[in-house]
């Protein structure tokens, strides 16, 4: 398997542009999270979901930033508009079904997100 | 909800010497307890985990030991090398929840 793919690996837009990032989980994963990571903040779990259903958006910034998953392999992450402290690395990761709390997150190589 | 910290934000070591980063977790529900690692430009990758009915835990150079009482959980680098060199995430997770909060990391020098 090729892991969690994310695209675009790069991404470098004007503020008030709209963003769109890209996800692929692994395949039979039953559920997938979107992280953001910043050096002031960390690693912060925006959403996630399980069998294609959000089930916590509480992390989400506000409501310029919106996630779906229409199937089980793929799911986008958008922020319309984007602004400048919305830069960062935006991480997606997945996690096979299983009795929690003991299932391993396996993260995509992330995509590095510029708002100028 | 989890409020998880870390400490040291950044350690540096002597390549051979041990390394030790802590972390303390704040819902006395969590049992799940995972240390990712995330070298310069990658993305993070566990490297070790343990739950809450067991004390410590070791792979190699790596252990994990968890104090449910006072809640913290540390990670233990012997012999470290120059690879060993990363950024250090805990994280925990609440046995009914799937999402982990990670702590804020650490930067892990190994100087040659």
């Amino acid at each position: 398997d090729a892991g969690v793919i994310q695209s675009p690996r790069h991404e470098v837009t004007e503020m008030g542009q709209e963003v769109t990032l890209r996800c692929k989980p692994i395949s039979g994963h039953d559920y997938l999270f979107w992280y953001r990571q910043t050096m002031m903040r960390g690693l912060e779990l925006l959403i996630y979901f399980n069998n294609n259903v959000p089930i916590d958006d509480s992390g989400m910034p506000e409501d310029r930033f919106s996630a779906k998953m229409p199937n089980a392999s793929f799911s986008t992450l958008k922020i319309q508009p984007s602004e400048p402290r919305d830069s960062a690395v935006y991480f997606c990761a997945s996690s096979p079904r299983g009795r929690a709390p003991n299932e391993k997150l396996f993260f995509g190589s992330g995509t590095q997100l510029s708002v100028l | 909800g989890e409020n998880v910290e870390q400490h040291p934000s950044t350690l540096s070591v002597q390549e051979g010497d041990s390394a030790v980063i802590k972390c303390t977790y704040s819902d006395s529900a969590s049992n799940y307890f995972p240390w990712y690692k995330q070298e310069l430009g990658k993305r993070p990758q566990l490297i070790i985990d343990i739950r809450s009915n067991v004390g410590e835990k070791k792979d190699q150079r790596i252990a994990v030991t968890l104090n449910k009482t006072a809640k913290h959980f540390s990670l233990h680098i012997t012999e470290t090398q120059p690879e060993d060199s990363a950024v250090y995430f805990c994280a925990a997770r609440r046995g009914t929840a799937r999402q982990l909060t990670f702590g804020s990391g650490t930067q892990l020098t190994v100087l040659p």
